[in-house]
């Protein structure tokens, strides 16, 4: 069964950083990539940003409201990955997911349940 | 970027309705396009993919039309469990973007 578990989310200041997890489990992962989206309250679904997977080298891409501040990594060998957030601001208040990209193209087979991040002060 | 524009934003039904949400690309995405269903509180869940495909698992009443620039999501005997929000997303290139979400709720 194909699981994706966030984790690393919780209230920050603006300008502040906090570093979200990815678990994943029932797939090779190396294998797949994973992307973040984001849903803000009460809001409709934001893409975040992309790690391919191995045979693509890990490259990324980033949505360009994050660019430059967010980084997202990936730990083959822990079938993990990450989304380092910097330089919060209000607006990044979300629930973020991470998701499994389908082998076939750009769409999300599986999500995980979400974790909340709050950005205030 | 391409633009993801749904239609109607909410729509009231009943059990047993057949329902046909669109969704239309700012430019042409052939038939990468893919369509989820969100519960409140709960992640999205991949009902459509390549436009018609529908992802396994997923009852036979959800079917996917559409090519280009203009594609519609069509539940064809509404059951309790499907009011929920609808998102429509293009996968055809970099961002990746969503639709604003169609709402359906119970008349």
């Amino acid at each position: 069964e194909v699981q994706l578990v966030e984790s690393g989310g919780g209230l920050v200041q603006p300008g502040g950083s906090l570093r979200l997890s990815c678990a994943a489990s029932g797939f090779i992962f190396s294998d797949h990539h994973i992307d973040w989206v984001r849903q803000a309250p009460g809001k409709g679904l934001e893409w975040v940003g992309r790690i391919r997977n191995t045979a693509n080298s890990h490259t990324t891409d980033y949505a360009a409201s994050v660019k430059g501040r967010f980084t997202i990594s990936r730990d083959d060998s822990k079938n993990s990955m990450y989304l380092q957030m910097n330089s919060l601001k209000t607006e990044d208040t979300a629930v973020y997911y991470c998701a499994k990209v389908d082998t076939y193209g750009n769409w999300f087979d599986f999500w995980g349940q979400g974790t909340l991040v709050t950005v205030s002060s | 970027d391409i633009q993801m524009t749904q239609s109607p934003s909410s729509v009231s039904a009943s059990v047993g309705d057949r329902v046909t949400i669109a969704c239309r690309a700012s430019q042409g995405i052939s038939n990468w396009l893919a369509w989820f269903q969100q519960k409140p509180g709960k992640a999205p869940k991949l009902l459509i993919y390549a436009a018609s495909s529908l992802h396994s698992g997923v009852p036979s009443r959800f079917s996917g039309s559409g090519s280009g620039a203009d594609f519609t999501l069509t539940i064809s005997s509404l059951q309790p469990e499907d009011f929920a929000t609808y998102y429509c997303q293009q996968a055809n290139s970099f961002p990746i973007t969503f639709g604003q979400g169609t709402r359906l709720e119970i008349k």
